[in-house]
């Protein structure tokens, strides 16, 4: 089955600085990879995602780029802000089928904190 | 619209017991999936109903059930809870086709 791997776990950036998360994937017929951002006690949020007919999608300072050959995905936050501050999940699909979308596989996490 | 819903939000079981949580599609939402997120971890997929219909289910043990009903809201079931069984649980509606998963709060599950 599908394995996704994210870096780093745990990421501290100064308010204004840039932040990048890398997550990579095996299995080669994913082709939808959304981004969740997940606050304390709160549910996960979808914040972003992408399809493997594009290589990059922005919107405002999150932008995401997909590399199919190496598998892999990253998210990068512009200008960050303290309110950027959470646990930051990727996450594989292989879209969906019919009517349904199949399960989503999920990385580990990355704790982003963004110090005013 | 209305989102995904769930309940309870907290929870405290025996070992052994059984538990039903309970979930709320999304309006118009066709698709419910469950996930399991233990603490510091990201959330693993349980199973997902499509319809009324089982159509997927993750590497969790048969004591790990679910329904889903004619209005798309739908049940997850532990019946001899484990200790390990401690976790927030997540529910996320989608409605297929080029659309994403939106995911409820969850019911945060404690087992003594």
């Amino acid at each position: 089955g599908e394995n996704v791997e994210q870096h780093p776990s745990t990421l501290s950036v100064q308010e204004g600085d840039s932040a990048v998360i890398k997550c990579t994937y095996s299995d080669s017929a994913s082709n939808y990879f959304p981004w969740y951002k997940q606050e304390l006690g709160k549910r996960p949020q979808l914040i972003i995602d992408i399809r493997s007919n594009v290589g990059e999608k922005k919107d405002q300072r999150i932008a995401v780029t997909l590399n199919k050959t190496a598998k892999h995905f990253s998210l990068h936050i512009t200008e960050t802000q303290p309110e950027d501050s959470a646990v930051y999940f990727c996450a594989a699909s292989m879209g969906n089928s019919g009517g349904s979308n199949y399960k989503l596989t999920f990385g580990k996490g990355t704790l982003l904190t963004v110090n005013p | 619209e209305t989102g995904v819903t769930q309940s309870p939000t907290h929870l405290i079981k025996t070992r052994g017991q059984q538990v039903t949580l309970r979930c709320s599609s999304q309006s118009g939402h066709n698709t419910v999936s469950w996930y399991q997120q233990a603490l510091g971890q990201g959330p693993q997929f349980i199973f997902q109903y499509y319809r009324e219909e089982e159509n997927g289910r993750g590497n969790f043990p048969p004591r790990f059930s679910g329904l889903q009903f004619p209005n798309y809201s739908s049940e997850l079931n532990v019946n001899a809870l484990e200790l390990d069984d401690s976790a927030l649980y997540l529910c996320a509606s989608s409605l297929g086709g080029r659309q994403g998963y939106t995911f409820g709060s969850g019911t945060r599950l404690t087992v003594v």
